[in-house]
Parts: C-alpha cells; structure tokens; sequence
C-alpha cells in the first residue's frame, strides 16, 4: 500500500513565524503535490513537482514556497505565517504516466496561525 | 474558467439509495475521478471514469457522460460509515486535477 506521510497532524503558530511542513512517500512516485483545503472552497493547488529539485506554481502560490531535495520528500514552507494561512494542508502523491493518474493523500496538517 | 458543480450537503437514510452529481467545464478532459473523504482524513479514491458508461464496484458505481459534462456516484444499500464527503474532480488537458468543492453526505437511520 502506498504510504504518504505528513510530520504533524496539528500544528499552531504565530504570524510571521516560518512554518515547515514535511511529506515523505514510499512508492517512489514522481509526481507529488501540496493543496489546502478550506470549507466550501475544495483543494486548491499551491505547488506541485514532477521530479527532484523541479517545482511548478499552482493555483494559489503566493505565501508559500517549496522544496524537494529527495524523490520522497516534498516540503511546503510557509515564508511569514499569516492568519489567512490557517487552514488544511494536505499532500498527494502520484505515479507518473500511470493509467489513472490517481493521487495518494497524507493525513492532513491542520494549521492555525494565531 | 474551469468549474466543477455538486450539491454541498446531501441526506439519506440507511439502506436506501443516493446518487450524487457533478457537472464540469474543464479546458480539456482525461478522466474524471471520485473520491470520499470522511471528516478529519485524507480523501480516499472511490473510481475513475475515462469512458462514458457506468462502472461498478460493489456498492459503488460512477457513472460518465462527456458530451454532456456530468457524471454521477451512486452508492447503494446505504450504511452509517458512508457518512462522508464525496469529491468530484478532472483530470485537465495538463493532466492536472481540478477538484469540486465537495458534497457531505448525512446518512440517518
């Protein structure tokens, strides 16, 4: 089974501070994605990566920044937290050039930024 | 602009039947995905959907039509654990997800 992992569940902090968020897969896929997700509004795309050191700018980029050093991991960082930060984050992974192009997903970060 | 519909709350009762729509105006289509997310958890994958026609898996069926951008889950026999949000989403011309905001599902007794 595909396993996505993200390095906390729960996380609170302050505006400005810089917050890292880590997610690491097992099955070596390609292809890997960081959303939030809000009420009424869906998943919307912040960044994306198609391999190691490549990132692509999603639907709504702007606070954050990205990583990915390893095939595994992908980081999503954000600058200077802002209250309108707080939200759902969730990572995806996927193989490339499969048949369905389906999205594993981690647990979830929960994020308030007070 | 790209836009995917559903209904943002749905009820129903055990053991009945409910179908759940979604309609799409995507720039360009390579298939069409569900998936369900209970409260709290990551979205789990349900079906995807490339082919108009009905595709079956146990309780669940999906169900495509592209020329007219709508698609339907259909989950029969209905149980409490079913209690979730669906999301509709489509894979764009840039093989890129563009996601519904999601339909919660009640399920009463």
């Amino acid at each position: 089974d595909v396993k996505v992992t993200q390095s906390s569940r729960y996380l609170v902090k302050r505006t400005g501070e810089k917050v890292f968020l880590e997610c690491v897969q097992d099955m070596d896929h390609e292809n890997m994605f960081w959303y939030r997700q809000d009420p009424g509004l869906g998943l919307r795309l912040i960044y994306f990566s198609y391999d190691v050191k490549m990132k692509e700018k999603g639907d709504i980029p702007e606070g954050y920044s990205v990583s990915r050093e390893k095939k595994e991991r992908f980081s999503l960082i954000l600058e200077s937290a802002s209250t309108n930060q707080t939200s759902m984050y969730l990572c995806a992974s996927s193989f490339s050039g499969g048949v369905t192009y389906e999205q594993y997903f981690g647990p979830g970060t929960r994020l308030t930024v007070t | 602009g790209q836009n995917i519909d559903q209904p943002t709350e749905m009820t129903a009762t055990e053991g009945a039947i409910v179908q759940i729509n979604c309609t799409y105006q995507t720039s360009g289509f390579n298939g069409l995905f569900w998936y369900q997310q209970h409260a709290g958890e990551a979205p789990t994958f349900l079906s995807y959907n490339v082919l108009d026609g009905l595709e079956e898996k146990g309780r669940f069926s999906s169900f495509l039509s592209r020329s007219k951008g709508y698609s339907y889950l259909l989950l029969k026999e209905l149980q409490m654990k079913d209690s979730a949000s669906y999301l509709c989403a489509v894979l764009d011309s840039n093989y890129q997800l563009i996601w519904g905001a999601g339909t919660k599902l009640i399920i009463k007794p």
